[in-house]
């Protein structure tokens, strides 16, 4: 079957860091996605990792682990901005998508 | 920067009625997918669209759902006699292929309720 988790909620203060984790199983992988999504809007794309390690995009970076079913979406300096919803999603063997239930991430002051 | 249209934005209709939901993809893009999110629920993939042809499509996208090209801008979804349950976000995409920057670029959704 295909299975992605990801915490429910968290919570966070301004110009903290804050790491969402991931783990997958999938019936094959062609590349895990990161998107944000504010409510009611469209998934905007954050990151895109199809090999081990660490990509860094300014305040934001994701890692993967491949052999582990892993990944992460790391989150610096937080901003209010930044409260929403971070969905992980994996690409199987086929070129859809597959979505976990999203994190929803709330910033405070 | 390029930006995937959908219309209308909400649209409501009633049971056993016909919609037709609406997606002008990137222009330059190839690969075109419609996706659907019920409130509070994660986001499911319906079907994916390359070359004028169906190319996957989910357990959900059952004989009542279409898509369709009709010229080479447009990209719909026809849901021929709507259910209650069919009410949702309904989410169009697109990518050229090239994931590594863009990723999959959603459009802002239709949100379908029927009544």
């Amino acid at each position: 079957g295909q299975n992605i988790d990801q915490p429910t909620e968290m919570t966070a203060t301004e110009g903290a860091i804050v790491q969402i984790n991931c783990t997958y199983q999938t019936s094959g992988f062609n590349g895990l996605f990161w998107y944000q999504q504010h409510a009611g809007e469209a998934p905007t794309f954050l990151s895109y990792n199809v090999l081990d390690g660490l990509e860094e995009k300014g305040r934001f970076s994701s890692f993967l682990s491949r052999s582990k079913g892993y990944s992460y979406l790391l989150l610096k300096e937080l901003q209010m901005k930044d409260s929403a919803s971070y969905l992980c999603a994996v690409s199987s063997n086929t070129d859809k998508l597959i979505f976990g239930t999203g994190t929803r991430l709330q910033v405070f002051p | 920067e390029p930006e995937v249209t959908q219309t209308p934005s909400h649209q409501v209709t009633q049971m056993g009625q016909e919609v037709i939901l609406r997606c002008v993809p990137i222009s330059n893009h190839l690969y075109f997918y419609w996706y659907r999110q019920i409130l509070g629920q994660k986001v499911e993939f319906l079907v994916s669209f390359y070359n004028n042809e169906i190319s996957e499509k989910s357990e959900i996208f059952d004989d009542q759902f279409s898509v369709e090209r009709p010229d080479g801008s447009n990209f719909t979804l026809k849901i021929r006699s709507t259910k209650l349950e069919d009410s949702a976000m309904y989410f169009c995409a697109s990518t050229r292929g090239d994931r590594v920057n863009y990723g999959y670029t959603f459009g802002s959704g239709t949100r379908l309720t029927v009544v």
